[in-house]
Protein backbone atom coordinates (compact mmCIF):
# COMPACT_ATOMS: atom_id res chain seq x y z
CA UNK A 1 0.00 0.00 0.00
CA UNK A 2 1.22 3.30 -0.95
CA UNK A 3 2.39 6.25 1.81
CA UNK A 4 0.33 8.18 0.64
CA UNK A 5 -2.77 7.52 -0.62
CA UNK A 6 -5.04 10.38 -2.68
CA UNK A 7 -8.65 9.85 -3.94
CA UNK A 8 -10.12 10.18 -6.88
CA UNK A 9 -6.78 9.87 -9.45
CA UNK A 10 -8.92 10.79 -11.97
CA UNK A 11 -12.22 13.06 -11.97
CA UNK A 12 -14.25 15.17 -14.20
CA UNK A 13 -16.29 17.65 -12.81
CA UNK A 14 -18.66 20.51 -14.17
CA UNK A 15 -18.13 24.04 -13.45
CA UNK A 16 -19.85 25.04 -10.11
CA UNK A 17 -20.02 21.69 -8.66
CA UNK A 18 -18.27 21.16 -5.35
CA UNK A 19 -15.52 19.27 -5.44
CA UNK A 20 -13.26 16.99 -2.66
CA UNK A 21 -10.11 15.75 -3.12
CA UNK A 22 -9.04 13.03 -0.49
CA UNK A 23 -5.30 12.49 1.26
CA UNK A 24 -4.42 9.59 3.49
CA UNK A 25 -1.33 8.53 4.86
CA UNK A 26 0.47 6.12 6.85
CA UNK A 27 3.41 7.76 7.32
CA UNK A 28 2.82 9.26 10.70
CA UNK A 29 4.06 12.77 9.62
CA UNK A 30 2.55 15.80 11.29
CA UNK A 31 2.69 18.07 7.91
CA UNK A 32 0.31 17.55 5.23
CA UNK A 33 0.00 19.77 1.83
CA UNK A 34 -1.61 20.16 -1.20
CA UNK A 35 -0.10 21.16 -4.42
CA UNK A 36 -1.08 22.44 -7.81
CA UNK A 37 1.14 21.57 -10.91
CA UNK A 38 -0.27 23.57 -14.00
CA UNK A 39 2.29 22.80 -17.03
CA UNK A 40 5.57 25.38 -17.14
CA UNK A 41 4.40 26.71 -13.42
CA UNK A 42 6.14 24.14 -11.51
CA UNK A 43 3.89 22.87 -8.65
CA UNK A 44 2.10 25.39 -6.36
CA UNK A 45 1.42 25.63 -2.52
CA UNK A 46 -2.55 25.74 -1.89
CA UNK A 47 -2.68 24.84 1.78
CA UNK A 48 -0.49 23.37 4.10
CA UNK A 49 -0.60 21.46 7.86
CA UNK A 50 1.54 21.35 10.55
CA UNK A 51 -0.79 19.61 12.82
CA UNK A 52 -4.56 18.86 12.75
CA UNK A 53 -5.23 22.64 14.68
CA UNK A 54 -2.97 24.25 12.58
CA UNK A 55 -3.66 25.12 8.77
CA UNK A 56 -2.18 27.70 6.85
CA UNK A 57 -2.65 29.17 3.15
CA UNK A 58 -0.42 28.93 0.82
CA UNK A 59 0.40 31.13 -2.54
CA UNK A 60 -2.90 30.27 -4.61
CA UNK A 61 -5.49 29.50 -2.15
CA UNK A 62 -8.33 31.63 -3.23
CA UNK A 63 -11.26 29.42 -4.35
CA UNK A 64 -9.84 26.06 -2.37
CA UNK A 65 -10.59 25.14 1.39
CA UNK A 66 -9.13 21.85 3.76
CA UNK A 67 -9.94 20.19 6.04
CA UNK A 68 -7.90 18.15 8.40
CA UNK A 69 -9.84 15.73 9.87
CA UNK A 70 -7.13 13.72 11.47
CA UNK A 71 -3.32 13.82 11.76
CA UNK A 72 -3.38 11.22 8.56
CA UNK A 73 -6.00 12.89 6.66
CA UNK A 74 -6.33 16.12 5.13
CA UNK A 75 -9.07 17.02 2.44
CA UNK A 76 -9.19 19.47 -0.43
CA UNK A 77 -12.12 21.56 -1.62
CA UNK A 78 -13.23 23.54 -4.52
CA UNK A 79 -16.30 24.88 -3.00
CA UNK A 80 -17.55 25.92 -6.61
CA UNK A 81 -15.30 24.44 -9.05
CA UNK A 82 -14.33 26.88 -12.15
CA UNK A 83 -11.83 25.75 -15.77
CA UNK A 84 -9.06 27.47 -14.60
CA UNK A 85 -9.03 24.80 -11.66
CA UNK A 86 -7.91 21.97 -13.78
CA UNK A 87 -4.78 21.12 -13.03
CA UNK A 88 -2.93 18.13 -11.29
CA UNK A 89 -2.89 18.10 -7.53
CA UNK A 90 -0.82 16.63 -5.38
CA UNK A 91 -0.84 15.82 -1.39
CA UNK A 92 2.22 15.66 0.35
CA UNK A 93 3.63 14.97 3.53
CA UNK A 94 6.62 15.48 5.48
CA UNK A 95 8.61 15.39 8.85
CA UNK A 96 11.37 18.43 9.44
CA UNK A 97 12.43 15.88 12.77
CA UNK A 98 14.15 13.58 9.69
CA UNK A 99 13.88 15.90 7.01
CA UNK A 100 14.28 13.52 3.71
CA UNK A 101 11.74 15.72 1.36
CA UNK A 102 8.11 15.47 1.11
CA UNK A 103 6.49 12.27 0.07
CA UNK A 104 3.79 12.70 -2.73
CA UNK A 105 0.86 10.92 -3.40
CA UNK A 106 0.15 9.60 -6.41
CA UNK A 107 -1.90 13.08 -7.93
CA UNK A 108 -5.48 13.51 -8.54
CA UNK A 109 -6.15 14.71 -12.47
CA UNK A 110 -8.95 16.92 -11.90
CA UNK A 111 -10.73 18.57 -14.90
CA UNK A 112 -13.58 21.00 -14.85
CA UNK A 113 -15.47 21.20 -17.66
CA UNK B 1 8.99 33.65 0.07
CA UNK B 2 12.15 31.84 -0.53
CA UNK B 3 12.53 31.58 -4.73
CA UNK B 4 13.99 28.90 -6.67
CA UNK B 5 14.86 29.10 -10.64
CA UNK B 6 14.98 26.59 -12.75
CA UNK B 7 16.27 28.54 -16.07
CA UNK B 8 16.47 25.39 -18.38
CA UNK B 9 12.43 24.90 -19.31
CA UNK B 10 14.25 21.78 -21.31
CA UNK B 11 17.50 19.68 -22.00
CA UNK B 12 18.11 16.92 -24.38
CA UNK B 13 21.50 14.37 -23.77
CA UNK B 14 22.72 11.27 -25.27
CA UNK B 15 22.13 7.64 -24.03
CA UNK B 16 25.69 7.20 -21.35
CA UNK B 17 26.23 10.90 -21.56
CA UNK B 18 26.62 13.43 -18.88
CA UNK B 19 24.06 16.04 -18.02
CA UNK B 20 23.74 19.21 -15.93
CA UNK B 21 20.19 20.65 -14.37
CA UNK B 22 20.90 24.19 -12.76
CA UNK B 23 19.12 25.49 -10.14
CA UNK B 24 19.74 28.87 -8.22
CA UNK B 25 17.44 29.85 -4.88
CA UNK B 26 17.13 32.84 -3.09
CA UNK B 27 17.02 32.76 0.53
CA UNK B 28 18.42 34.66 3.93
CA UNK B 29 17.99 31.55 6.04
CA UNK B 30 21.15 29.72 6.62
CA UNK B 31 19.89 26.62 7.47
CA UNK B 32 17.93 24.59 4.86
CA UNK B 33 17.51 21.87 2.56
CA UNK B 34 17.49 21.53 -0.94
CA UNK B 35 16.24 18.35 -3.22
CA UNK B 36 15.95 17.25 -6.92
CA UNK B 37 12.69 15.22 -7.73
CA UNK B 38 11.95 13.47 -10.55
CA UNK B 39 8.48 13.08 -12.65
CA UNK B 40 8.31 10.29 -14.87
CA UNK B 41 5.18 9.92 -17.33
CA UNK B 42 3.54 7.80 -14.68
CA UNK B 43 3.47 12.13 -12.58
CA UNK B 44 5.08 10.29 -9.78
CA UNK B 45 7.30 12.62 -7.43
CA UNK B 46 10.59 10.89 -7.19
CA UNK B 47 12.95 12.25 -4.66
CA UNK B 48 15.98 11.71 -6.19
CA UNK B 49 18.72 13.33 -4.25
CA UNK B 50 19.17 16.19 -1.21
CA UNK B 51 21.50 18.23 0.20
CA UNK B 52 21.67 19.72 3.75
CA UNK B 53 22.86 23.37 3.62
CA UNK B 54 25.17 22.56 6.36
CA UNK B 55 26.96 20.29 4.62
CA UNK B 56 29.74 21.32 2.74
CA UNK B 57 30.18 17.73 0.55
CA UNK B 58 27.93 17.49 -2.19
CA UNK B 59 25.43 14.90 -2.18
CA UNK B 60 25.66 11.47 -4.79
CA UNK B 61 23.17 8.87 -4.88
CA UNK B 62 24.43 6.53 -7.38
CA UNK B 63 24.40 8.39 -10.79
CA UNK B 64 23.33 11.37 -9.50
CA UNK B 65 25.21 13.91 -8.23
CA UNK B 66 24.55 17.77 -7.22
CA UNK B 67 27.37 20.63 -7.20
CA UNK B 68 26.09 22.99 -3.82
CA UNK B 69 27.27 26.46 -4.15
CA UNK B 70 26.17 28.04 -0.88
CA UNK B 71 27.46 31.39 -1.43
CA UNK B 72 26.56 31.43 -4.97
CA UNK B 73 22.69 30.06 -3.56
CA UNK B 74 23.42 27.48 -6.35
CA UNK B 75 22.62 23.65 -6.45
CA UNK B 76 22.85 21.82 -10.03
CA UNK B 77 22.35 18.20 -10.62
CA UNK B 78 24.64 16.29 -12.45
CA UNK B 79 23.33 12.74 -13.93
CA UNK B 80 25.78 10.69 -15.28
CA UNK B 81 25.78 7.47 -17.70
CA UNK B 82 22.49 8.82 -18.60
CA UNK B 83 19.97 5.92 -19.36
CA UNK B 84 16.60 6.31 -21.10
CA UNK B 85 14.45 5.77 -18.17
CA UNK B 86 16.11 9.18 -16.89
CA UNK B 87 14.17 10.80 -19.13
CA UNK B 88 11.50 13.33 -17.25
CA UNK B 89 10.20 16.76 -15.67
CA UNK B 90 12.85 17.26 -12.78
CA UNK B 91 12.16 19.64 -9.87
CA UNK B 92 14.48 21.48 -7.80
CA UNK B 93 13.23 21.97 -4.50
CA UNK B 94 13.68 24.05 -1.49
CA UNK B 95 12.80 23.93 1.80
CA UNK B 96 13.39 25.79 5.45
CA UNK B 97 12.16 25.58 8.74
CA UNK B 98 9.08 27.23 8.75
CA UNK B 99 7.34 27.14 5.52
CA UNK B 100 7.02 23.79 2.82
CA UNK B 101 8.87 22.82 0.49
CA UNK B 102 9.08 25.57 -2.65
CA UNK B 103 9.63 23.85 -6.28
CA UNK B 104 10.97 25.75 -9.49
CA UNK B 105 9.19 25.34 -13.11
CA UNK B 106 10.77 22.20 -13.86
CA UNK B 107 13.43 21.14 -16.73
CA UNK B 108 12.02 18.43 -18.87
CA UNK B 109 14.54 16.02 -20.02
CA UNK B 110 15.07 14.28 -23.26
CA UNK B 111 17.43 11.04 -23.61
CA UNK B 112 17.59 10.12 -27.17
CA UNK B 113 19.66 6.90 -28.03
Amino acid sequence: DADVTQTPRNRITKTGKRIMLECSQTKGHDRMYWYRQDPGLGLRLIYYSFDVKDINKGEISDGYSVSRQAQAKFSLSLESAIPNQTALYFCATSDLGTPGGAFFGQGTRLTVV
Amino acid sequence: AQTVTQSQPEMSVQEAETVTLSCTYDTSESDYYLFWYKQPPSRQMILVIRQEAYKQQNATENRFSVNFQKAAKSFSLKISDSQLGDAAMYFCAFLDSGYALNFGKGTSLLVTP
